[in-house]
């Protein structure tokens, strides 16, 4: 069964300091995807990447896909309020039947 | 454009019965995925549906069951239910070439 794992499970910071969740497999996926879910609703699409090494940027938001596409890192500028919500990295391909194998999640509170 | 729809939203059962969940696309996905979210397990995979045909399959018992229809509306069905399918169920649809899901609100299902 493939494993994504994510960390750091939880995290709680306060408004203007960084962070970075990784998100790491022993499996290669064909893309990795991240998503953002917050309290009674279903995850959010944010990123997808698809090729070893690529950077994307989304505002405050810059993702990494590693070199030998196993791994990838989600790391936020000047956190803020809004960004609290539940963080999921998910992996498609690799071997699987599986559409998309998800990580556990991060769960992200920023504090005012 | 509409998002995902899933109904209901919440559902309380007892251990035996069976459900069924409704889900439906956004127009012109025709790929439908079904996904079981719990605090321990996380997201899980549970089958795709592609032109009414299943086309991936997750790692659930044969209670689990789905179909979709010729204008792409999914639904799923768990047949005697046990405490353990307690589960927030999430639907997501998507096209193909592009890559990413969207993803509805969820059905919570509680098991009593």
């Amino acid at each position: 069964t493939q494993l994504l794992e994510q960390s750091p499970q939880f995290l709680s910071i306060q408004e203007g300091e960084n962070l970075t969740v990784y998100c790491n497999s022993s499996s290669v996926f064909s893309s990795l995807q991240w998503y953002r879910q917050e309290p009674g609703e279903g995850p959010v699409l944010l990123v997808t990447v698809v090729t070893g090494g690529e950077v994307k940027k989304l505002k405050r938001l810059t993702f990494q896909f590693g070199d030998a596409r196993k791994d990838s890192s989600l790391h936020i500028t000047a956190a803020q309020p809004g960004d609290t919500g539940l963080y999921l990295c998910a992996g498609a391909g690799g071997g699987s039947n599986y559409k998309l194998t998800f990580g556990k999640g991060t769960l992200l509170t920023v504090n005012p | 454009k509409a998002g995902v729809t899933q109904t209901p939203r919440y559902l309380i059962k007892t251990r035996g019965q069976q459900v069924t969940l409704s889900c439906s696309p956004i127009s012109g996905h025709r790929s439908v995925s079904w996904y079981q979210q719990t605090p321990g397990q996380g997201l899980q995979f549970l089958f795709e549906y592609f032109s009414e045909t299943q086309r991936n399959k997750g790692n659930f018992p044969g209670r689990f069951s789905g179909r979709q229809f010729s204008n792409s509306r999914s639904e799923m069905n768990v047949s005697t239910l046990e405490l353990g399918d307690s589960a927030l169920y999430l639907c997501a649809s998507s096209v193909p070439t592009v890559g990413g899901e969207v993803f509805g609100p969820g059905t919570r299902l509680t098991v009593l």
